[in-house]
């Protein structure tokens, strides 16, 4: 068990949908990231908050949004959903941008 | 970051020691090499991390060339829990967004 918890585990919806996936870095961690793992591409970087704040995106698409709350939480948002987006959604979380990441249990998200 | 190459699988007798080698011939002086495994569809699990010095922690030990152009990850002694896909990453360490970037990674079976 890493510390990291991502609620829901399993979420199954339909194109079009919009969903919102949850994490709940370790304590003391600032630092959180959200990663895409799907069949085709692999485990892939979406986006990093540090203490509230945007500090890196990666291939995150449009329809896709973030943020960190003051309690340090996440949210990764997903509209518009099609059939690709279904896929693995792990969140990590580490002290500092400089210490290791630690990964939650991910969220599978399937889109019918 | 550096691109790594890794073996994409291996096969290892249980209770024997694993070597998962990884090439980054293109690292530069400022970039750490991170392990990571993954366990089947579970969140990735940080292992060890080193800069030139050889490491050691409680899961594994890592052996990095003096020119830094390669790597060695060792499970001293696998387990049929070790099984898995095992991701060598090369990163820099900066206040700024530190994703990691996943290749392909080695997918590591142990057999009894």
């Amino acid at each position: 068990d890493s510390g990291v918890t991502q609620t829901p585990k399993h979420l199954i919806t339909a194109t079009g949908q919009r969903v919102t996936l949850r994490c709940s870095p370790r304590s003391g961690d600032l630092s959180v990231y959200w990663y895409q793992q799907s069949l085709d591409q692999g485990l892939q970087f979406l986006i990093q908050y540090y203490n509230g704040e945007e500090r890196a995106k990666g291939n995150i698409l449009e329809r896709f949004s973030a943020q960190q709350f003051p309690d340090l939480h996440s949210e990764l948002n997903l509209s518009s959903l099609e059939l690709g987006d279904s896929a693995l959604y792990f969140c990590a979380s580490s002290v500092s941008p400089l210490n290791e990441q630690f990964f939650g249990p991910g969220t599978r998200l399937t889109v019918l | 970051d550096a691109k790594t190459t890794q073996p994409p699988s291996m096969d290892c007798a249980e209770g024997r020691a694993a070597n998962l080698p990884c090439n980054h011939s293109t690292i530069s002086g400022n970039e750490y090499v991170y392990w990571y495994r993954q366990i089947h569809s579970q969140g990735p699990q940080y292992i060890i991390h080193g800069l030139k010095n050889n490491e050691t922690n409680e899961m594994a030990s890592l052996i990095i060339t003096e020119d830094r152009k390669s790597s060695t990850l060792i499970l001293p002694h696998a387990t049929l829990r070790d099984t898995a896909v095992y991701y060598c990453i090369v990163r820099v360490l900066d206040n700024a967004g530190n994703m990691l970037t996943f290749g392909g990674g080695t997918r590591l079976m142990v057999k009894p």
